[in-house]
């Protein structure tokens, strides 16, 4: 099957860097995205990383791919209290128009 | 540009009723989707489109039927409601070809 998973909750105090795991099942992956969802509102799109490439770096966002382990991660330093949301990662696969979600992380930082 | 609108952003229903969750979009996106959102299950696929009068289902289709007449609108209908079908809805669109999703701001419904 097509399986997208997520630890569901992850508490990080201000200032410090927050790391979101994701593992998905299928080697045809062709993207990986990282979305994140506020209170309320739709799905915002963060970064997305081509499956050839094992890293991309954007301001404070880090996204690493391991496509051996098929593990994709999202480290964002110096974690704002706005960073605060739920995260989804996503796959894509190659020959298809569908993404699959994994279910989510919640990210509460404190202050 | 306004994105992607869906309306109504909250509704309530009960059992057996019908209704159309509306999902516009005015980027000239070949592509749009209907996800519901439950929680701890991520975002499920109900039903897509590539293009105006082709639809295909996704993978929770069942109590849903969908309509692409334009490129701009992409209609969820749910013809009798259940109490399963209490969920957020998004609605998402993209350029052909692109990888990148648009979502809308969401659809809250609640099936009494």
């Amino acid at each position: 099957g097509e399986d997208v998973e997520q630890s569901l909750f992850l508490s990080v105090r201000e200032g410090d860097s927050s790391v979101i795991n994701c593992t998905y099942t299928d080697s045809s992956s062709t993207y990986l995205y990282w979305y994140k969802q506020e209170p309320g509102a739709g799905l915002q799109l963060l970064t997305y990383i081509f499956s050839n490439m094992d890293m991309k770096q954007d301001q404070r966002l880090t996204v690493l791919l391991n496509k051996k382990d098929k593990h994709l991660s999202l480290r964002i330093a110096d974690t704002q209290t706005g960073d605060s949301a739920i995260y989804f990662c996503a796959d894509v696969k190659a020959a298809g128009n569908k993404l699959t979600f994994g279910g989510g992380t919640r990210v509460l930082v404190k202050p | 540009n306004a994105g992607v609108t869906q309306t109504p952003k909250f509704q309530v229903l009960k059992t057996g009723q019908s209704m159309t969750l509306q999902c516009a979009q005015d980027m000239n996106h070949e592509y749009m989707s209907w996800y519901r959102q439950d929680p701890g299950m991520g975002l499920r696929l109900i039903h897509y489109s590539v293009g105006a009068g082709i639809t295909d289902q996704g993978e929770v289709p069942n109590g849903y039927n969908v309509s692409r007449s334009t490129t701009e609108d992409f209609p969820l209908r749910l013809l009798s409601a259940a109490p399963s079908q209490t969920s957020v809805y998004f609605c998402a669109s993209r350029r052909g070809g692109a990888n990148v999703l648009t979502f809308g701001a969401g659809s809250r419904l609640t099936v009494l």
